[in-house]
């Protein structure tokens, strides 16, 4: 069964501490990696797509990589308002389905 | 841009009810999604078209959820008859050319069903 795990399921940090979040999927032919963030309230906005191991990209303190197996979400000296819950989410190839990890909540204290 | 728009945004109903929730797709999206998000269970996906047809509905839960895209710009959800555990903040979401661009979200429709 398709699957995309996310861990850890929540992490508190203070200003300035950097971190990374995991991703982990077992997708057949995985067509695209997404990564979004969600606020509370809001539906969940778009981040990053990445398409094949190696690949990286980068948004102000963001920086997310792939793997065969796993993709990384780099914040580096996070600030409060990077507090939200960061989802991540596979395409696969065939039915080219999108599954959703549960997401990652990240609290980031002054 | 005004985005993927969902109505109601909060729609409270009684057990047995009929519930349509309504989405309105960026303007020349040709992908849309329905999403429900509960604490539980995260993300799921229920159905997506593909210019106005059904591609996947294999997430739609039971004979008690449909689907309709009649245009090009406008979806809707129904729930007949409606059940506590159909309680959950439904999502709608469009793209140009998925898997190629992503999905855009909406606000999301919050369902209470008592």
């Amino acid at each position: 069964e398709d699957q995309v795990t996310q861990s850890p399921e929540a992490l508190r940090l203070q200003e300035g501490e950097s971190s990374s979040l995991n991703c982990s999927y077992t997708v057949s032919g995985l067509r695209g990696l997404f990564w979004y963030r969600q606020d509370p309230g809001k539906g969940p906005e778009f981040l990053f797509t990445l398409y094949s191991a190696g690949e990286e990209k980068e948004k102000e303190r963001l920086k997310a990589t792939l793997t065969k197996k796993e993709s990384f979400l780099h914040i580096t000296a996070p600030k409060p308002e990077d507090s939200a819950t960061y989802l991540c989410a596979a395409a696969q190839g065939g039915s080219e389905k999108l599954v959703f990890g549960k997401g990652m909540k990240l609290t980031v204290n002054p | 841009d005004a985005g993927v728009i969902q109505s109601p945004r909060h729609e409270v109903t009684e057990m047995g009810q009929e519930v349509t929730l309504r989405c309105k797709p960026i303007s020349g999206h040709n992908s849309l999604f329905w999403y429900r998000q509960t604490m539980m269970r995260g993300l799921e996906l229920l159905i997506y078209f593909n210019n106005n047809v059904p591609i996947d509905d294999s997430g739609m839960p039971e004979d008690r959820f449909s689907a309709k895209m009649p245009n090009a710009s406008f979806s809707t959800l129904k729930i007949q008859p409606s059940e506590p555990r159909d309680s959950a903040v439904y999502f709608c979401a469009s793209s140009d050319s998925y898997p190629n661009s992503p999905l855009h979200f909406g606000n999301g429709t919050r369902l209470t069903v008592t």
